[in-house]
């Protein structure tokens, strides 16, 4: 079965420093990986999606990922946060298969300190 | 624009009461679910959809039923709403060329007293 390891439950950064969200994964085969962003009182939003094809992953506002098979990891990088990064953020993994569905990582909150 | 509509946004109900929450998309998916967001927890995966007049059980399905008679449209029901279900419900859809990417209401906010 597949999981999302995100470690910790509460990141804080401040303004203009790097951040870093991480996440492992465990799949019995190649997955497809996913970061969600969640916003107060709104529903989730695709940040990006790793699907095999280049490791390095860019998303929307800035924030990439790289896709690591050997430390099966999957960790989320912004290199200067800003206030409006303050948010909950997803990991999520799926497997290749036609119906396939997303486990989910439990989250972690991100602050971003003035 | 609409995207993933859920209805209603808020409820309360008494422990023992029976409610459905509605999700409709305009974005023709085959594929419909149904999560619950609690603190700590991530999204769980209660029910899913494969396609019209399908369902399936998804991780935590227990005292919750669904339906999809039109391909928009996944219901999901309680029969008789106990404390553990207070919870915010998210609807969520996707087509397999999506390759797994999501595409999410903005939540149900239920409270069972």
């Amino acid at each position: 079965a597949q999981s999302v390891t995100q470690l910790g439950s509460h990141v804080s950064v401040s303004e203009g420093a790097l951040v870093l969200l991480r996440c492992n994964y465990s799949s019995s085969v190649p997955p497809y990986l996913f970061w969600y962003v969640q916003y107060p009182n709104q529903g989730l939003q695709l940040l990006l999606k790793y699907t095999s094809a280049a490791t390095l992953v860019k998303g929307i506002n800035g924030f990439e990922a790289e896709f690591k098979k050997s430390e099966t990891s999957f960790h989320l990088t912004k290199p200067s946060a800003h206030m409006s990064d303050a948010a909950e953020y997803f990991c999520a993994v799926s497997d290749t298969g036609a119906n396939s569905k997303l486990t989910f990582g439990k989250g972690i909150t991100l602050s971003v300190r003035p | 624009n609409a995207g993933v509509t859920q209805t209603p946004k808020f409820r309360v109900l008494k422990t023992g009461q029976s409610m459905t929450l509605l999700c409709a998309q305009d974005m023709n998916h085959e594929y419909m679910y149904w999560y619950r967001q609690d603190p700590g927890m991530g999204l769980r995966l209660i029910h899913y959809s494969v396609g019209e007049g399908t369902t399936a059980k998804g991780e935590v399905p227990d005292g919750y039923n669904v339906s999809r008679l039109k391909k928009q449209n996944f219901l999901l029901g309680l029969e008789s709403a106990a404390p553990s279900q207070t919870s915010v419900y998210f609807c969520a859809s996707n087509d397999r060329e999506n390759t797994g990417e999501l595409f999410f209401g903005e939540g149900s906010r239920l409270t069972v007293l």
